[in-house]
């Protein structure tokens, strides 16, 4: 099975920067991806790391260490839109469903 | 169409009711899935359908839930006898590859 910690709330003012921390514990690992979920809306796909490091999309990067069962999610130049809910996701090996944290609340105040 | 459709966005049943929940998924994609989320927890996997190939029921909480899959397109989730504890937003996603992109759900409410 998949155990998927991340924390509840995050709190950050416009402009600043926050990481986001994802730890998991799984049979399997083929993947780890975060999502961006506003209320009431779909959540929406930000990443994906199969391999250990950094990648980059913007404002927005994802970590991944596989030994250490840990990625991060870094949002940089917050912005009031970025207010919403952070998705932490991970697919295991010859599995194609993904098994997800609870989410963690980011409110970007002014 | 563009994105995943669901529909009704919003539905209020009585405990005991059966209802029915649809999604259209991306045109082309092949994986179709549902998830349930419920208030403080995460996404939890409900079925997956891939091609002409048989689900994977095993994410479904009860014999209370099904769901089909027609042409290979349009999804139908059935809950029969609704119970409160039933209540959660029932999310679709669909996928081509690794991505799922999902709509937006069907919020559901047993009174």
């Amino acid at each position: 099975g998949q155990n998927i910690d991340q924390p509840t709330e995050m709190t950050a003012t416009e402009g600043a920067i926050v990481q986001i921390n994802c730890t998991y514990q799984t049979s399997g690992f083929n993947g780890l991806f975060w999502y961006q979920q506003h209320a009431g809306e779909a959540p929406t796909f930000l990443s994906y790391n199969v391999l250990d490091g950094l990648e980059e999309k913007g404002r927005f990067s994802s970590f991944l260490s596989r030994s250490k069962g840990y990625s991060y999610l870094l949002l940089k130049e917050l912005q009031m839109k970025d207010s919403a809910s952070y998705l932490c996701a991970v697919r295991g090996t010859n599995d194609y469903k993904l098994s997800f944290g609870a989410g963690t609340t980011v409110t970007v105040r002014a | 169409g563009a994105g995943v459709s669901q529909s009704p966005s919003n539905k209020v049943t009585e405990k005991g009711k059966d209802v029915e929940l649809r999604c259209d998924p991306i045109s082309g994609h092949t994986a179709l899935y549902w998830y349930r989320q419920s208030l403080g927890q995460g996404l939890e996997f409900l079925i997956y359908f891939q091609g002409n190939s048989a689900p994977d029921k095993s994410g479904l909480p009860s014999d209370r839930f099904s769901a089909e899959r027609t042409g290979g397109s349009v999804s139908t989730l059935t809950i029969q006898r609704t119970q409160q504890e039933d209540s959660a937003v029932y999310l679709c996603a669909s996928s081509s590859g690794g991505i799922q992109y999902f709509g937006a759900g069907t919020r559901l409410s047993v009174l």
